[in-house]
């Protein structure tokens, strides 16, 4: 496709459920990026990808959030036991190449997340 | 602790005359500098960066400027168009081995007609 696209644009869960939110990078991005956006905050790292392999996780804030590239294109971010606090848009970006000085990452619209 | 400040959550200009945005970090590992502008309900987009080596880039309208000794950073817009209306993000990387972006928490700018 044209851009990042990410589904679904909103999800609605009870806290305690499991979701899965999906991103579909630029194709052919080599680099793939997993960020949180509180609201009126900046976006916050979770986790990167280098083609399938998960090469920083660092941002995850807790065991609850795993995050999948099997095939080095689609990603999933899986959300275990969801909590109010996991309410936020979680954005997806990739890059062509490889981490690196001059990468410029490109986001998709993001999924807004909303646990009651 | 933020490493990456907006201290101005919003600004007002009138259309035509120049915008400026300012952003302040506090790590000096930060080596690549970027600014993303975002519409309600839509992911951030790409509008211009820098690279540390440098104190100056521009592309059209848009102009960045980098000032390594006070870690500050400024963008501006001239002339300034009812369309710029958005949030502006600073951000920065250099840190991590994924070099993720380090965001500011934005500046809603309104451009008025």
């Amino acid at each position: 496709g044209a851009g990042v696209s990410q589904s679904p644009r909103y999800k609605v869960a009870k806290r305690g459920q499991d979701v899965a939110l999906r991103c579909d990078p630029i194709s052919g991005h080599v680099s793939l990026f997993w960020y949180q956006q509180a609201l009126g905050q900046g976006p916050e790292f979770l986790t990167y990808f280098q083609n399938e392999a998960q090469l920083d996780k660092s941002g995850l804030p807790s065991d609850r959030f795993f995050a999948e590239r099997p095939e080095g294109s689609v990603s999933t971010l899986k959300i275990q036991r969801t909590q109010q606090e996991d309410s936020a848009v979680y954005l997806c970006a990739s890059s062509l190449t490889v981490a690196g000085p001059t990468n410029i990452q490109y986001f998709g619209a993001g999924t807004r997340l909303s646990v009651l | 602790d933020q490493q990456v400040k907006q201290n101005s959550p919003s600004l007002s200009v009138q259309e035509g005359r120049i915008s400026i945005l300012n952003c302040d970090y506090t790590n000096s590992m930060f080596d690549y500098f970027l600014w993303y502008k975002k519409y309600p309900a839509e992911g951030p987009t790409f509008l211009i960066s820098i690279s540390s080596i440098k104190d100056k880039n521009e592309d059209g309208r848009f102009t960045v400027f980098l000032n390594k000794s006070a870690k500050h950073l400024s963008l501006h817009i001239v002339p300034s168009q009812p369309g710029d209306s958005a949030v502006y993000f600073c951000a920065a990387s250099g840190t991590g081995s994924a070099r993720q972006l380090t965001f500011g928490s934005g500046t809603q700018l309104t451009v008025l007609p």
